[in-house]
């Protein structure tokens, strides 16, 4: 069985510009999750969906960051303009209802 | 949500087990314990998770108190490659599965 998908892999970037990362879930996964770690720390939860709505995005900088999910499915987190701090690790994961999450690999962004 | 607290980093010496502690006391009796562990450049990985009863896979166990408040993920013969960020986090139980990660225990095998 796949994993769950994501690119790129690293980017990096200057401050002010913007930067999209594209996750694509494990298959049949309603629940998908956008995670932030910044260096030395835990994963931070930035935004939650079950299906293709919105259920928890109480952490996410909304002046800044955007996400969405078409069909249920892939997602897409955008980051506009980048400061910084936004020099992280965004991982996703994907999960059954009520079931364990399966995190992918990450996308590592540095923003000079 | 339950919050977890877990010691910021622990040794162990390498074909030895590896028992790393977390302490739950606010949770409910309907959450459960999870673990990840997360290589350095890597995704975190899923490793186990219990309720009530110990549990064991081809991984790692899990022994749980009997008053839930705390529990203990053993290793049972450590190598390099367990060298990692051991996460335990208590899975909040609603219509939304959440996990939230604390800063988790730093585990060096050593050979």
């Amino acid at each position: 069985e796949a994993g769950v998908a994501q690119s790129p892999r690293y980017k990096i970037i200057e401050k002010r510009q913007s930067v999209a990362f594209w996750c694509n879930p494990i298959s049949g996964h309603a629940t998908l999750y956008w995670y932030q770690q910044i260096l030395g720390q835990g994963p931070k939860l930035l935004i939650q969906f079950q299906n293709n709505g919105v259920v928890d995005d109480s952490q996410l900088p909304k002046d800044r960051f955007s996400a969405e999910r078409l069909k249920g499915v892939d997602s897409t987190l955008k980051i506009q303009p980048a400061k910084l701090e936004d020099s992280a690790v965004y991982l996703c994961a994907s999960s059954l209802v009520q079931d364990t999450i399966y995190f992918g690999e990450g996308s590592w962004l540095t923003v000079v | 949500d339950a919050k977890t607290t877990q010691p910021p980093s622990m040794d162990c010496a390498e074909g030895r087990a590896a028992n790393l502690p977390c302490n739950h006391s606010t949770i409910s009796g309907n959450e459960y314990v999870y673990w990840y562990r997360q290589i350095h450049s890597q995704g975190p990985q899923y490793i186990i998770h219990g309720l009530k009863n110990n549990e064991t896979n081809e991984m790692a166990s899990l022994i749980i108190t009997e008053d839930r408040k705390s529990s203990t993920l053993i290793l049972p013969h450590a190598t390099l490659r367990d060298t990692a960020v051991y996460y335990c986090i208590v899975r909040v139980r609603n219509n939304f599965n959440k996990f939230y990660f604390g800063s988790g225990t730093k585990l060096n095998v050593k050979p």
